[in-house]
């Protein structure tokens, strides 16, 4: 089952310009965590950010949560062509099992 | 250490035929977790260790799918009588316990094609 729903579903933009994505969820969580796929390849861990934080910052990305909305957003500022990935949001069940994963956003840096 | 290995990459199969796909986590890491991806979708959860305890199994994860973990070390899936719905990417990651900085790391994955 996937638990987080990412909007959009595809985002494209130019070279130095934000993007930002959305991941909502249904159940309560310990963490949510961002993760980036490039195409065919695993995933690469992005940020996590835990349950009783609201804002989280690692370089380019800015991440946010709202555990009163189910809701967490990923900032990603002046983005690049290598930017170009599917993002994924996944939440940790507060029993602290396996992550559960949303169907994702595509992003498409151009230059 | 040079992160987690899956092998294979790519493995067709017929339908009907029995595979195995091997993990080889990052040595530190006491969970290792099986995840199957289809096309334009997020990972979906199989099953979970715990060293070699497996803590979880989804329901999606039917008779047919095996997964051991022998000695806390590598872990093996195994399909029985494969299936066209089995075609998929697996994927293996492992963490050093829960609500961790890092995260899961995550493996290559294995490509499955069933016809």
């Amino acid at each position: 089952s996937q638990q987080g729903e990412e909007d959009p579903q595809a985002l494209s933009i130019q070279e130095g310009e934000n993007a930002t994505m959305n991941c909502s969820y249904k159940t309560s969580i310990n963490n949510l965590q961002w993760y980036r796929q490039n195409s065919g390849r695993g995933l690469v861990h992005l940020i996590l950010i835990r349950s009783n934080e609201r804002e989280k910052h690692s370089g380019r990305l800015r991440v946010t949560l709202d555990t009163s909305k189910k809701s967490s957003s990923l900032l990603i500022t002046a983005s690049r062509a290598a930017d170009t990935a599917s993002y994924f949001c996944a939440t940790e069940p507060p029993a602290g099992t396996a992550l559960i994963f949303g169907k994702g956003t595509t992003l498409s840096v151009s230059s | 250490d040079t992160g987690v290995s899956q092998d294979p990459r790519h493995k067709i199969t017929k339908r009907g035929q029995n595979v195995t796909f091997r993990c080889d986590p990052i040595s530190e890491h006491n969970r290792l977790y099986w995840y199957r991806q289809t096309l334009g979708q997020g990972p979906e959860f199989l099953t979970y260790f715990q060293n070699e305890a497996q803590l979880e199994k989804s329901r999606l994860l039917s008779d047919r799918f095996s997964a051991e973990r022998p000695k806390g070390s590598f872990s093996t899936l195994e399909i029985q009588r494969t299936e066209q719905g089995d075609s998929a990417m697996y994927l293996c990651a492992s963490s050093f316990g829960v609500a961790n900085f890092y995260g899961y790391t995550f493996g290559s994955g294995t490509r499955l094609t069933v016809v």
